[in-house]
């Protein structure tokens, strides 16, 4: 069965470090996959898409890579501030009928 | 871009009763779409709104659980009927940019069956 996998535990960092989510993926051929950020009690965000022909997409302090081969997105916050502490979702673009699936979300907590 | 007004943003609710969701658009979109975000889970989607036609429900929701209209282009509701505690959950309307590549979502109703 079709599966998307990101880490259920918090990830904790110190600011100004790297922040790095993964997100791995099983039975999708996917299209695109997309980064999203979601605060407690709003919508999620759309953050960055990458295409299956890319390789890396970078956005500011942003960068996604995309690994078709390993079946795997990083999703890599440079420099991170608190003000970055959120969930993270990764979802994948499946093709057919536009319809996009999502994971279930690493929290980052960023430390002052 | 587009700007998504979805209400109410939180309500509790008694077992056995329904409530509606109402999620407004700032522009014109030809698909809307329903999630579900259960506490710790991921969004699932419920079903796909379409002006002028029924929605297209997913696997695991039917239609007399959460009844859905779309009276034009940039409005939608939805209905979660005969309401348990198992309904407790954010449900978040959503539609597609221009690019059909991203999607922008309303902050999402926190509902809480008692």
């Amino acid at each position: 069965s079709q599966k998307i996998e990101q880490n259920s535990e918090a990830l904790n960092i110190q600011e100004g470090k790297t922040a790095t989510l993964t997100c791995n993926y099983t039975n999708y051929s996917p299209a695109y996959l997309q980064w999203y950020r979601q605060d407690p009690g709003r919508g999620p965000v759309f953050l960055l898409l990458i295409r299956e022909n890319e390789k890396e997409k970078r956005k500011e302090r942003l960068k996604v890579t995309f690994d078709t081969t390993l079946k795997q997105s990083l999703f890599h916050i440079t420099a991170s501030q608190p003000a970055d502490s959120a969930t993270y979702l990764c979802a994948l673009y499946s093709g057919g009928y536009q319809k996009v699936t999502f994971g279930t979300g690493t929290k980052l907590q960023v430390i002052p | 871009s587009a700007v998504i007004s979805q209400k109410p943003s939180r309500d509790i609710c008694q077992r056995g009763t329904s409530l509606t969701i109402q999620c407004q658009v700032d522009s014109q979109v030809t698909m809307m779409f329903w999630y579900r975000q259960q506490p710790g889970q991921s969004l699932t989607l419920i079903a796909t709104a379409n002006q002028g036609s029924e929605a297209t429900y997913e696997s695991g929701f039917v239609i007399d659980k959460f009844p859905i209209s779309r009276p034009n282009l940039t409005f939608s509701t939805l209905t979660v009927s005969n309401m348990s505690p198992e309904d407790s959950s954010i449900y978040l309307c959503s539609v597609e940019g221009d690019r059909g590549t991203e999607a922008f979502f309303g902050q999402g109703t926190r509902l809480t069956v008692v």
